[in-house]
């Protein structure tokens, strides 16, 4: 099994409308957990970092169920700039050495 | 956010030479970066972490002595790959950690296009 897994996608997703998609971690020593955002042929960017309570930042929300041992993302308002890959990412405790585990990443493509 | 710069963008290489690959932080300290690769339409996968003044520490399957890593100041890791060879041909990222922040996010680098014919 995959430390970090998603559902790899495409979400075709109309200009407009809602797509929410979630990552599973295998590790529940599990502490920090971020979503990153990865254009094609680009470098991963913080998109945000996931809290217990979850969180928001303008039109995306981030949710951490850790009894399931899953963290969400939930796009509102899709706009064509959201299409790229998402990318969980999880971070053990601090003394595995700060090292991210990535998952494969989940492709959205916003459409007209 | 923070900045990482990541030099070259894009390399193109003769089978059997030595491709170094740098990776500043610009505006922070970072006592640890790291050195991931993704193949096409995979996920990035951690090569090694890079330990300031320290020898780095590898993932399980990655030589040590192909992959050479060199961390020598707070704000500088660099990635030797030697005697390089086609299917060492893959985009190469580095990421840096802000030592000053408590949460473990990390900046990537623009990423290095390598490609070895």
């Amino acid at each position: 099994r995959k430390e970090v897994e998603q559902d790899p996608g495409p979400f075709n997703v109309p200009e407009g409308a809602t797509v929410a998609f979630n990552c599973t971690y295998s590790n529940s020593a599990s502490q920090s957990f971020f979503w990153y955002r990865q254009d094609c042929r680009k470098e991963p960017k913080l998109l945000m970092s996931v809290y217990s309570s979850g969180n928001e930042d303008g039109r995306f929300t981030a949710q951490l169920n850790r009894a399931s041992q899953y963290i969400s993302l939930l796009i509102r308002d899709s706009k064509l700039s959201d299409s790229a890959t998402y990318l969980c990412v999880v971070s053990p405790l601090k003394a595995a050495g700060n090292k991210l585990t990535f998952g494969g990443g989940t492709r959205v493509l916003v459409k007209p | 956010g923070a900045v990482v710069s990541q030099h070259p963008s894009r390399v193109i290489c003769k089978s059997g030479t030595s491709v170094k690959i740098e990776c500043r932080s610009l505006d922070f300290q970072a006592t640890t970066m790291f050195w991931y690769r993704q193949f096409p339409k995979k996920s990035l996968m951690l090569m090694a972490t890079s330990n300031e003044g320290s020898k780095a520490t590898y993932e399980q399957g990655v030589e040590k002595d192909k992959f050479l890593i060199n961390h020598a100041s707070l704000t500088l890791s660099t990635l030797t790959v030697t005697s390089a060879h086609p299917e060492d041909s893959s985009f190469y990222i580095c990421s840096a950690r802000d030592s000053t922040e408590a949460k473990n996010i990390q900046y990537f680098g623009a990423g290095t296009r390598l490609s070895v014919l």
